[in-house]
C-alpha cells in the first residue's frame, strides 16, 4: 500500500540554523514525489517536486530535496531558516498509475525562534 | 491569473445536515481533488473528477460526494453531517493530459459540525 511518513510531528530551530524535514514513503512504481507548505489560514503551496533524473532538486525559497531510492527517503532541507519560514511541512507522492492519487503526510510544524 | 478559489470559508451546521462546498479551478485546468485536513491527520484523499467524471475516491462513506460542472467547477456535499466530519475542506486542481503532478490548493473552507 501507498504511503508517506513524516516522523517528525514538530520542529524547532534558531533563525539562521540548518534544516531538515524526513520524508519517507511506500510506494509500488516510481514516485512523484513532493514538498508542500502551508502557512496559517492558507492553502498549500507548492516547494519543490521531484519527476526524475537529478535526484537533488532544488525549489522555491532556498529549499532543496534529496531522493534517495534505496532509503525510500525525500527530506527537504535548508541551509538558513528564516523567520517566514515557520509553517506547517507536508511532503506528498503520486502517480498518474494509481490514478493520480497524491498520498500526503501527516505533516512536520516548524516553529523558528530569534 | 486567478488561483483555486473556494466557498464558503467557513461553514457551521449541526449533525444530521447537509453540507456543500464549491470550488472553482484554475483556468485552464479540467481536474479537481478534495482532500480533507483534520486536525493530525494531515490530508486524506476525497475525490478526483476529471473532464466531468469522477474518476477517484478516498476511503470515505458515500454520504460524501461531489459532482463536477462543465465549467470544470466542482463541489462537494456532505450529507447527514456527523462531528467528526468538522475539518478544513481542501480543494485542488490540475492540468489533465500531460499532468505535470502538480497540484495548485485553495484556502480551504472550514466545516464546523456542532
Amino acid at each position: 500500500a501507498q504511503s508517506v511518513t513524516q516522523p517528525d510531528i514538530h520542529i524547532t530551530v534558531s533563525e539562521g540554523a540548518s534544516l531538515e524535514l524526513r520524508c519517507n514513503y511506500s510506494y509500488g512504481a516510481t514516485p512523484y514525489l513532493f514538498w508542500y507548505v502551508q502557512s496559517p489560514g492558507q492553502g498549500l503551496q507548492l516547494l519543490l517536486k521531484y519527476f526524475s533524473g537529478d535526484t537533488l532538486v532544488q525549489g522555491i525559497k532556498g529549499f532543496e530535496a534529496e531522493f534517495k531510492r534505496s532509503q525510500s527517503s525525500f527530506n527537504l532541507r535548508k541551509p538558513s531558516v528564516h523567520w517566514s519560514d515557520a509553517a506547517e511541512y507536508f511532503c506528498a507522492v503520486g502517480a498518474l498509475l494509481t490514478g493520480n492519487q497524491f498520498y500526503f503526510g501527516t505533516g512536520t510544524s516548524l516553529t523558528v525562534i530569534p | 491569473e486567478a488561483g483555486v478559489t473556494q466557498s464558503p470559508t467557513h461553514l457551521i451546521k449541526t449533525r444530521g445536515q447537509q453540507a456543500t462546498l464549491r470550488c472553482s479551478p484554475i483556468s485552464g485546468h479540467t481536474s479537481v481533488y478534495w482532500y480533507q485536513q483534520a486536525l493530525g491527520l494531515g490530508l486524506q484523499f476525497l475525490l478526483w473528477y476529471d473532464e466531468g467524471e469522477e474518476r477517484n475516491r478516498g476511503n470515505f462513506p458515500p454520504r460524501f460526494s461531489g459532482r463536477q460542472f462543465p465549467n470544470y467547477s466542482s463541489e462537494l456535499n456532505v450529507n447527514a453531517l456527523e462531528l467528526e466530519d468538522s475539518a478544513l475542506y481542501l480543494c485542488a486542481s490540475s492540468r489533465t493530459g500531460g499532468n505535470t503532478g502538480e497540484l495548485f490548493f485553495g484556502e480551504g473552507s472550514r466545516l464546523t459540525v456542532l
